[in-house]
């Protein structure tokens, strides 16, 4: 979900485990979403996307669910990896000549060894 | 290896200074942004660029300007710094602006205003 606080929430996970991080959001009318990884000291770093036309999108050891009804986007990672600590952040945008990405505020997933 | 590439990686600086974020991508991205990043906000945009040649005004744009003179350079100023302005910067660009394609960050610029 989205922190309204100073501090992001966390989310704690046992290295091999599946991680599920969830992201509610706001405008009914995006069409383009994006999920974000961001280690500590580094720039953002894309992950994986999906449009509005799909309901979920698999890559690389990460999945990405759409639920359009209730506006909730996920990301799954399976078998974490203490590589996968990082804070990471869901992105929601429209199709548009001048419109621009909109991110959430983040999610640290943290892997316990 | 292509990417964006910002300078300083980091700075302090004086309250009232001037100051010039570089930021240059190889990519042939058409749009480029900058954001800040402070705990508890997220990313937020400042300035932007659809086009080399113009540039747009972002959620948070006071005390900031930018320039687009070519398509791989788009340097953020500061006239005269605050100890507000104390965040990271990002630089990112994307293929265009049309919000069909993903963005692609440098590294950052950590900057404190005293």
């Amino acid at each position: 979900g989205e922190s309204v606080g100073l501090h992001l929430p966390t989310l704690s996970v046992q290295e091999g485990d599946n991680s599920i991080i969830n992201c509610a959001y706001s405008n009914s009318a995006s069409d383009y979403f994006i999920w974000y990884k961001q280690e500590s000291g580094k720039g953002p770093q894309f992950i994986i996307d999906i449009r509005s036309n799909m309901d979920k999108r698999q890559g690389q050891r990460v999945t990405v669910l759409l639920n359009k009804t209730v506006k909730h986007l996920s990301l799954q990672i399976a078998a974490t990896q203490p590589g996968d600590s990082a804070v990471y952040f869901c992105a929601e945008n429209m199709a548009g000549a001048n419109s621009k990405l909109t991110f959430g505020k983040g999610i640290t997933l943290s892997v316990r060894p | 290896i292509a990417g964006i590439t910002q300078a300083p990686t980091s700075q302090i600086l004086a309250a009232g200074r001037r100051m010039t974020l570089r930021c240059t991508q190889d990519m042939r991205h058409n749009a480029m942004y900058w954001y800040r990043q402070d705990l508890g906000l997220g990313l937020r945009l400042i300035h932007y660029s659809n086009t080399a040649g113009t540039t747009g005004k972002g959620e948070v744009p006071d005390g900031y300007s930018v320039s687009r003179a070519n398509t791989d350079d788009f340097p953020l100023t500061l006239a005269s710094a605050v100890p507000s302005q104390t965040s990271v910067y990002f630089c990112a660009s994307s293929v265009s602006g049309t919000g069909l394609y993903g963005y692609t960050f440098g590294s950052g610029t950590r900057l404190t205003v005293v």
